[in-house]
């Protein structure tokens, strides 16, 4: 139990065009998805919060208008990176907490998208 | 800005060794401390999520232990065999369901 998608797995754009990216939560309820993203020997960072049917909450320095995450369902969120520059490029991941009990603790993580912009 | 700080970065071990990793963070306004392993191309997999401290977990040859006073977490495996090659991440998570990892340890078990 408790597996979490995420599509594409990798993907190259050009500059300026968007990316989407799913993570979908498949075997349980997720009213909570987080966003990470991971440079090159660097630790994961979070991006933004995201909660289901409600604006997701993001962290100091990522641009809500370049990074846009829709929560519209209970199994699945979207990022779609706009615009997308060079400087994008890196590993983004999402993970998923599901409803109530000892899993408010928890998160499941899905494998994660590279994204590389030429 | 909270730090979380994982040692070793890296660690080479041959089959059968025992070896241990450390992971510090902020012995203030703790609520969790999380232990993934992260295989390449596949997703973290949870480990342990530790809340008290004097906490020892085990599952398998794994365990971790817990130290919330003075801000660090152990985790020990032992045996280690070559699909236990991995990087192994902790995460600090304080007041909120924000998770802050380590950069992780890199472990690669030798045949």
């Amino acid at each position: 139990g408790a597996v979490v998608s995420q599509h594409p797995s990798r993907v190259i754009c050009k500059s300026g065009t968007s990316v989407k990216i799913e993570c979908r939560s498949l075997d349980f309820q997720a009213t909570t998805m987080f966003w990470y993203r991971q440079f090159p020997k660097k630790s994961l960072m979070l991006m933004a919060t995201s909660n289901e049917g409600s604006k997701a909450t993001y962290e100091q320095g990522v641009e809500k208008d370049k990074f846009l995450i829709n929560h519209a369902s209970l199994t699945l969120s979207t990022l779609t990176v706009t615009s997308a520059h060079p400087e994008d490029s890196s590993f983004y991941i999402c993970s998923a907490r599901a409803q109530g009990g000892l899993a408010a603790y928890e998160q499941y993580f899905g494998p994660g998208t590279r994204l590389t912009v030429t | 800005i909270l730090n979380v700080e994982q040692s070793p970065q890296s660690l080479h071990v041959q089959e059968g060794d025992s070896t241990n990793f450390t992971c510090s963070f902020p012995s203030s306004n703790f609520y969790a401390l999380h232990w993934y392993r992260w295989e390449t191309a596949k997703s973290p997999e949870a480990l342990f999520v530790m809340t008290l401290n004097g906490d020892e977990k085990k599952k398998g040859r794994i365990s971790a232990t817990l130290n919330t006073k003075e801000g660090y977490s152990y985790l020990y495996i032992k045996g280690s065999q070559p699909e236990d090659s991995a990087t192994y991440l902790c995460a600090f998570q304080g007041g909120s369901e924000k998770l802050v990892f380590g950069k992780g340890t890199k472990l690669t078990v030798n045949p």
